[in-house]
This record gives C-alpha cells, structure tokens and sequence, in this order.
C-alpha cells in the first residue's frame, strides 16, 4: 500500500470558523509534511514533523496549526483563515527522515480549500 | 543556496512525438534531484529521481532524465508520448535540509490528438 488520503477532498470555510485537515499513510513512514499549493504555482513546504515530533516550520502563520497525534497521522487545524489561505493542501510522507533531503515524498490528493 | 529553474511554462506537442522538458540547478552543496508529475486535480507522482552514480535515469511511465554537472542541468525526456502524459511537471531539489525540496515553477506538458 503506496497510499497517502486525505480527507476533505473539498472544504469551504468562513473566516470565523475552525476546521481540520487529516491526512493518514499506512507504509510505516516516519516523516510526514504538509504542504501548501496555490493555482499555478509548485507546492510550498509548510511544516516536517519527523518520528511524530516538529522539526520544521517554513514561518507559517500561527493559525495554522499542525499535529501529529501517531506515526500515521498528521492533521491540519485550521482557525480564522484568511481568503488568501484558499489553496489545495497536500500532505506527503517518506520512509526515513533524511538530513539531505534525499527521500522520495509520496503524496496524497489534497484537500481543495475555499475560504469566504 | 539551492535554486530550481524550469525553462519552459508551457510544452505544447503532438502524441507520439518526442518531449524534452528542462530543469536546470544551481547549488553549492550535494545535488539530489527529482521529477514529480501532477495530474488535474491530484497530488505529485515521484516519476524518477537522481542521487548518484549513473547520470541517465530512467523512470516510471517510460521517462528518463540525464544529470549533467558542468551544465548544471536535469533535463526530462520521453521518445514517445500519449495523451495521458498531459498534466504538469516539476523538477525539485533536495539536499539543505531534513524533507525540503526547493521546486522549479512547473511546466504544463500538453499532448495534442
């Protein structure tokens, strides 16, 4: 199983509520990434969580809010968003934290967000 | 630091004609590079990548791409392509820090019948 999902695949959202992204992969990987991708553009690395904790955030504002509750999962917290946040938002995971950035990232479908 | 820069944001072509589609890297430390595909509405596709050793790499779907130091280039290549090639393409780059790919801009491969 080679698979990374995603749920929402769609969401739309008012500037004043709070919601979640979740993303899961069963390949037993122990990186997982969050990414932010907007029309026309490549994906922007938002947060690495590497053997469930934090190890890097790209200065992502603080409403968005990352967790790693198991080695599986990876949720996206979201609250007061902005309508510039409207992206997809996909979610990656590799075998093996590599210093170097070597490991191949498999990538899930994303959640399509609209905020209004 | 690690740039990425695809030449082209757009490669039109027929089915069953050659594609190359360019990437070019500037770095100064270790060069790890990779093709990833993005199809309407989904995630990326890893569709090969480069580490070391042999400069051509072959991947998935019939592409390759050739490593090439002294012209600081990752080109990507098929001799024959099909409709189901349409989609956009990035070149990323690892190599700075634990999961960060720096990615090139994209290029929109799009196979006329």
């Amino acid at each position: 199983d080679t698979e990374v999902t995603q749920t929402p695949k769609h969401l739309v959202m008012g500037m004043t509520n709070k919601k979640s992204l979740k993303c899961e992969q069963h390949m037993g990987h122990r990186a997982m990434y969050w990414y932010k991708q907007k029309a026309k553009k490549p994906p922007e690395l938002m947060f690495v969580y590497s053997y469930e904790k934090l190890s890097i955030n790209e200065s992502v504002p603080s409403r968005f809010s990352p967790e790693c509750p198991n080695s599986s999962l990876l949720n996206l917290h979201l609250h007061a968003l902005q309508p510039e946040d409207s992206a997809l938002y996909l979610c990656a995971s590799s075998q093996d934290p590599q210093p170097l950035g070597t490991d191949t990232q498999y990538f899930g479908p994303g959640t399509r967000l609209t905020v209004l | 630091a690690q740039s990425v820069t695809q030449l082209d944001s757009q490669v039109p072509v027929f089915e069953e004609a050659p594609v190359e589609l360019r990437c070019n890297y500037s770095s100064s430390v270790s060069v790890y590079l990779f093709w990833y595909v993005q199809y309407p509405n989904q995630g990326l596709q890893l569709l090969l990548k480069y580490l070391s050793g042999s400069t051509l790499v072959k991947g998935i779907n019939g592409f390759e791409a050739e490593f090439n130091k002294s012209q600081t280039s990752f080109h990507l290549r098929k001799p024959s392509v099909h409709i189901s090639d349409t989609a956009e393409y990035f070149c990323a780059g690892g190599g700075t820090s634990y999961g960060k790919l720096t990615f090139g801009q994209g290029t929109i491969l799009t196979v006329h019948p």
